[in-house]
């Protein structure tokens, strides 16, 4: 089975512009979560997909914001991006909804200047 | 959220064991123990995890205290591949819902593996 795929690897905006990532899970995983990665905070929760629904939301302003889709690819967008929003966005998909094992795609590089 | 302890590096030497140890003392009954590790330039990858027997996989081995306030993950040969950070993760299985369904990552042990 193909891994976890995100696209694209890497990107570089400038600040008040918008972005968006892309997930596509292991064929069959149903579950997505994405976290955001820097070196100050380590790995953080951003939220995670279940069938298209949102199950779970970390501790990040509302320009975060993601969805799913039916084949259970997912996104996520953050509107206005800061310096701060700087990190690897890694996205992770799951077969079960109990999230017992995880399986993490590569990331995604942002860089804001 | 029940909190981890990890030690912030540690060193092996090539094919010798490793054991990570990892402090839960706030554990409760129905927290799972994860081990994830990341590896430099990737995503993290799962290693193992356990509840309250030890455990074994290709991979690693989780040992698991009889109080479960802490546990230890067991490489029996470290490889150069190996390094990498070492992340121990409790989660609520039970209660799956809200914040407590999601893997809440700390620093974890960074392993540094000398040929």
């Amino acid at each position: 089975k193909a891994g976890v795929t995100q696209t694209p690897r890497y990107l570089i905006k400038t600040r008040g512009q918008q972005v968006t990532l892309s997930c596509s899970p292991i064929s069959g995983h149903r579950s997505v979560s994405w976290y955001q990665q820097t070196p100050g905070q380590g790995l953080q929760f951003l939220f995670e997909y279940f069938s298209e629904t949102q199950r779970n939301k970390g501790n990040f302003p509302g320009r975060f914001s993601g969805r799913q889709f039916s084949n259970s690819r997912s996104e996520m967008n953050v509107s206005t991006l800061e310096l701060g929003d700087s990190a690897l966005y890694l996205c992770a998909s799951s077969s079960t909804r109990r999230l017992l094992r995880q399986f993490f795609g590569p990331g995604t590089r942002l860089t804001v200047l | 959220d029940a909190k981890t302890t990890q030690p912030n590096s540690m060193e092996s030497n090539e094919e010798e064991p490793v054991h990570l140890p990892c402090n839960h003392s706030t554990i409760s009954g129905t927290d799972y123990i994860h081990w994830y590790r990341q590896l430099p330039s990737q995503g993290p990858e799962y290693v193992i995890h356990g509840l309250t027997s030890n455990v074994n996989n290709r991979m690693a081995s989780l040992a698991i205290a009889e109080d479960r306030k802490s546990s230890t993950l067991i490489l029996h040969r470290a490889t150069l591949r190996d390094a990498a950070v070492y992340y121990c993760i409790l989660r609520d299985e039970m209660n799956y819902g809200g914040s407590q369904g999601n893997l809440i990552f700390g620093k974890g042990t960074k392993l540094s593996v000398k040929p």
